[in-house]
Order: C-alpha cells, then sequence, then structure tokens
C-alpha cells in the first residue's frame, strides 16, 4: 500500500483480556517499529523488527507484551491480561533501513482502551 | 541517560508569522535527527531530517538547524499557517544506541488566524 496501515483504529476492551493489533508496513521496509503513546507524551520504544534478524525487545514494559512479524511483513503486537495503565496510542512505523535512509514512517495508531 | 526535550511545550503565533521550535538533546554522539508533525487523531508525520555532518537543511517551508556544540535543534517553519497547528516532535538516534529513536514529548503549535 501508499503508506503504514493499522488495525484496529479503535479497541475498547475490559481489563484481563488480551488484544492484538495488527501493522502493515509500506511494501519493501525491511524495518518495523512499534511505540506507544500516551495522552501528552512522546513516543515510547516498544520492540523492533529488522529483516530476518533477531527483534530487539528491549522496549517491551512487561512479558504481557510480545510482537510478531511473519514473513517480513505484517506485524501483531500482542497484548495479554490488559491493565488499565495499557490504554494508549500505539503507533508502528516502517523504515527502508538503508544507509541513509533511515527515516520512519508512521501509521495512524490504534487507540486502546482498556477499561 | 538519553534525554531529548524541549523548551516550550505550546506555542501560539500569529497566521503568515515565522514558528520556532527548539529541542534539545543530551547525547553528543547523535547523528540523524528527525521533526515530526502530529495532527490531533493522526501518527507522526515527518517533515525533515538531518545529519551531525550538516548545520542546516531546508524544506518547503521548513529549515532545521543543528547545533552540535550546545546539542540544540530546531525547526523553522516559514509563514505559518492554520494548517501548520498540531504537535511537533523532534527524534534522534545515535549509533550506539543501535536501533532506537528517542522522541522528545513535542510542542504544541497553535496558529493564530
Amino acid at each position: 500500500g501508499a503508506g503504514v496501515s493499522q488495525s484496529p483504529s479503535n479497541k475498547v476492551t475490559e481489563k484481563g483480556k488480551d488484544v492484538e493489533l495488527r501493522c502493515d508496513p509500506i511494501s519493501g521496509h525491511t524495518a518495523l517499529y512499534w511505540y506507544r503513546q500516551s495522552l501528552g507524551q512522546g513516543l515510547e520504544f516498544l520492540i523492533y523488527f529488522q529483516g530476518n534478524s533477531a527483534p530487539d525487545k528491549s522496549g517491551l514494559p512487561s512479558d504481557r507484551f510480545s510482537a510478531e512479524r511473519t514473513g517480513g511483513s505484517v506485524s501483531t503486537l500482542t497484548i495479554q491480561r490488559t491493565q488499565q495503565e495499557d490504554s494508549a496510542v500505539y503507533l508502528c512505523a516502517s523504515s527502508p533501513r538503508l544507509v541513509l535512509q533511515e527515516t520512519q514512517y508512521f501509521g495512524p495508531g490504534t487507540r486502546l482502551l482498556v477499561l | 541517560g538519553e534525554s531529548v526535550g524541549l523548551h516550550l511545550p505550546t506555542l501560539s503565533v500569529q497566521e503568515g508569522d515565522n514558528s520556532i521550535i527548539n529541542c534539545a538533546y543530551s547525547n553528543s554522539a547523535s547523528d540523524y535527527f528527525i521533526w515530526y508533525k502530529q495532527e490531533s487523531g493522526k501518527g507522526p508525520q515527518f517533515i525533515i531530517d538531518i545529519r551531525s555532518n550538516m548545520d542546516k537543511r531546508q524544506g518547503q517551508r521548513v529549515t532545521v538547524l543543528l547545533n552540535k556544540t550546545v546539542k540544540h535543534l530546531s525547526l523553522q517553519i516559514a509563514a505559518t499557517q492554520p494548517g501548520d497547528s498540531a504537535v511537533y516532535f523532534c527524534a534522534e538516534k545515535t549509533t550506539d544506541t543501535g536501533n532506537q529513536f528517542y522522541f522528545g514529548t513535542g510542542t504544541s503549535l497553535t496558529v493564530i488566524p
């Protein structure tokens, strides 16, 4: 597609339930990032995928958070046993990750509300 | 630790005036910087970037200035328009942090018609 897409755009869930958030990166982009943005805050890095390399999971806040990237394209961020503090906008970005082409392009985000 | 911050959380300017949004960073090894614009309900949109081997870079109505001596980054918007109203983020990356970009909390720009 022309840009990064994310689904769903909004998700309301009950505390304790699991949620899955999807990201479709720009075609051909080898790098994919997940960020979390709380209200009025900057972006918090969660996880990074680059090609077939092992993902950089250093930003995941707890073991309730996990992410996969299948076939080097689509990625799914899973939050298990959601808590109210997980409420935020989850942003996905992709990048060519080539020399001198590191710019990240963001999707519109998934707004998660945990009741 | 890493620190990317903005001097002013909010900025209001008259339509047609120039806007200057500032950003400070703490790691002198930072070598790549990006400015993003985020409108309400949308993801961040790339505006302009600059590498540490440059002091200035210009785009359409925007200019980014990098002062490595004082570790300061600024975004200048010429002839600010109502459509420029948004939150602006700076992000930086260093080779020793590998994959991570660090983002500031953002400056909210409001353009007064």
